[in-house]
């Protein structure tokens, strides 16, 4: 197993530039999330997935959608960056099963953006 | 509003020591689920454990523990005999929402582990 993947590791854009991060999952979870991290505010929240078709808003969506059209795959898009998307992005995925709970992660996307 | 709070911005200790990261939490929820986190200096994150409102059970995995008292809303999180390889930032996180849904987290400890 790959894990959870997130492409690509780092990434400079410009304001008003759009684009997608990647995040895809081989463990066949339900439940994928995207994250930013930010020096000193720890992991906010972004958007939520608990299956394919299903999406929801974290605590900071704003400027970002997502769409989960597979299990596997759980894309990012910025519409319209701006210097205040610069940070870390993190995706996870979560086994849950009557027994455990597991999250795991994605290696990390560093965006800066001019 | 739901609060994470990590009061210890660095610590460092010695290796073989035990040290103790304290997390204090606010909700009005009576359900509700918290979770520790590591961030080691190479940048990824990973899960460590998570519990429910309703297990106050104290848990061991190792070298590590975790304390869960409701009645100070605080989830400490122990480092027994620490390595080297335990120096990284280490997160708590807090959700009311049954799951990984709304989840806050706390600013989170550096811990620093020396030879």
């Amino acid at each position: 197993n790959a894990g959870v993947t997130q492409t690509p590791k780092f990434q400079v854009l410009k304001t008003g530039q759009s684009m997608t991060l990647q995040c895809a999952q081989d463990m066949n979870h339900e439940y994928m999330s995207w994250y930013r991290q930010d020096p000193g505010m720890g992991l906010r929240l972004i958007h939520y997935s608990v299956g394919a078709g299903i999406t929801d808003q974290g605590e900071v969506p704003n400027g970002y959608n997502v769409s989960r059209s597979t299990t596997e795959d759980f894309p990012l898009r910025l519409l319209s960056a701006a210097p205040s998307q610069t940070s870390v992005y993190f995706c996870a995925s979560t086994l849950q099963t009557s027994s455990q709970e597991t999250q795991y992660f994605g290696p990390g996307t560093r965006l800066l953006v001019l | 509003a739901q609060k994470v709070t990590q009061a210890q911005t660095e610590i460092s200790v010695v290796e073989k020591e035990d040290v103790t990261l304290d997390c204090v939490y606010e909700t009005r929820d009576t359900t509700y689920y918290l979770f520790w986190y590591k961030q080691p200096p190479s940048g990824e994150l990973v899960f460590l454990i998570r519990r429910n409102s309703f297990d106050e059970q104290n848990e061991i995995s190792g070298r590590y523990s975790w304390n869960f008292q409701k009645s100070t809303s605080s989830f400490n999180f122990t480092i027994t005999a620490s390595q080297v390889v335990d120096s990284a930032v280490y997160f708590c996180a807090l959700s009311v929402s049954g799951g990984y849904q709304k989840v806050t987290f706390g600013t989170g400890t550096k811990l620093q582990v020396i030879p």
